[in-house]
C-alpha cells in the first residue's frame, strides 16, 4: 500500500524548535517530488516546503524562509522538516504530500498528519 | 506570488444539484492548476490535476476546466459524500498557492 507516515509533533514553546519526519512506503520515494503543507485550525491549506527528488533544489514558502528546512534521505525512504525559532502562528497540523509524476505538479498521496502546536 | 481566489467561499446545495466553483489566478498560470476535497477530520484528496485530468478513483460526475486565469470544478450531481470543502492550488510557479476554500454545505 502506498503510504506516507508523519512523525515528530508536539508542544514546544516560542522560539523553539521541532524535526518532522515522514516516511514514505509502498512506492520509491527517489522517483518523486515531495511537499510540507500545514492547516493552522480551522483553516485553509497552506503550502510551506518542496525539494526535488534528489534534494539538490528546495523551495519554501516566506512565512518560513529562513527558519524551515527540508531534506530527504532517499536510501531511509524518509523526507524531513527542520523547524526552528517557531512562532504562535506555526500552529498546525503539518501534512507531507508526493508529486504526481509526469504531469503538472498535483499532490496525489497524503499523509495523515502530524500535529504541532506552539505555545507558552 | 501568484494569488488564487476561489467563490464563493460557502455555497448550500441538495442532493443531486450540480454546482460550479470558480477559481481565479491574479496571473496567468496556463493549466497548472489541481483541484482538492477535504471532508472535516479528514486528509486532502486529489480530484483534479493539470485543469480538467481527473485523478484516479476520482467519481466522473466531477470535471475541471479552465485555463490562463479562470477555472472552474464542476460537480455534476451531487452525493451525500460530496459534501465538504473544495481547494484550488496553482502549481505554475513557487511558492506554491491554494486558493481559500469553498465550503459545500447541505441545503
Amino acid at each position: 500500500e502506498v503510504q506516507l507516515v508523519e512523525s515528530g509533533g508536539g508542544l514546544v514553546q516560542p522560539g523553539g524548535s521541532l524535526r518532522l519526519s515522514c516516511a514514505a512506503s509502498g512506492f520509491t520515494l527517489s522517483s518523486h517530488d515531495m511537499n510540507w503543507v500545514r492547516q493552522a485550525p480551522g483553516k485553509g491549506l497552506e503550502w510551506v516546503s518542496h525539494i526535488s527528488r534528489s534534494g539538490n533544489s528546495k523551495y519554501y514558502a516566506d512565512s518560513v524562509k529562513g527558519r524551515f528546512t527540508t531534506s530527504r534521505d532517499n536510501a531511509k525512504n524518509s523526507l524531513y522538516l527542520q523547524m526552528n525559532s517557531l512562532r504562535t502562528e506555526d500552529t498546525a497540523i503539518y501534512y507531507c504530500a508526493r508529486n504526481k509524476v509526469a504531469t503538472p505538479d498535483a499532490f496525489d498521496i497524503w499523509g495523515q498528519g502530524t500535529i504541532v502546536t506552539v505555545s507558552s | 506570488d501568484i494569488q488564487m481566489t476561489q467563490s464563493p467561499s460557502s455555497v448550500s446545495a441538495s442532493v443531486g444539484d450540480r454546482v460550479t466553483i470558480t477559481c481565479r489566478a491574479s496571473q496567468g498560470i496556463s493549466s497548472w492548476l489541481a483541484w482538492y476535497q477535504q471532508k472535516p477530520g479528514q486528509v486532502p484528496k486529489l480530484l483534479i490535476y493539470a485543469a480538467s485530468s481527473l485523478q484516479s478513483g476520482v467519481p466522473s460526475r466531477f470535471s475541471g476546466s479552465g485555463s490562463g486565469t479562470e477555472f472552474t470544478l464542476t460537480l455534476s450531481s451531487l452525493q451525500p459524500e460530496d459534501f465538504a470543502s473544495y481547494y484550488c492550488q496553482q502549481t505554475k510557479s513557487f511558492p506554491y498557492t491554494f486558493g481559500q476554500g469553498t465550503k459545500l454545505e447541505i441545503k
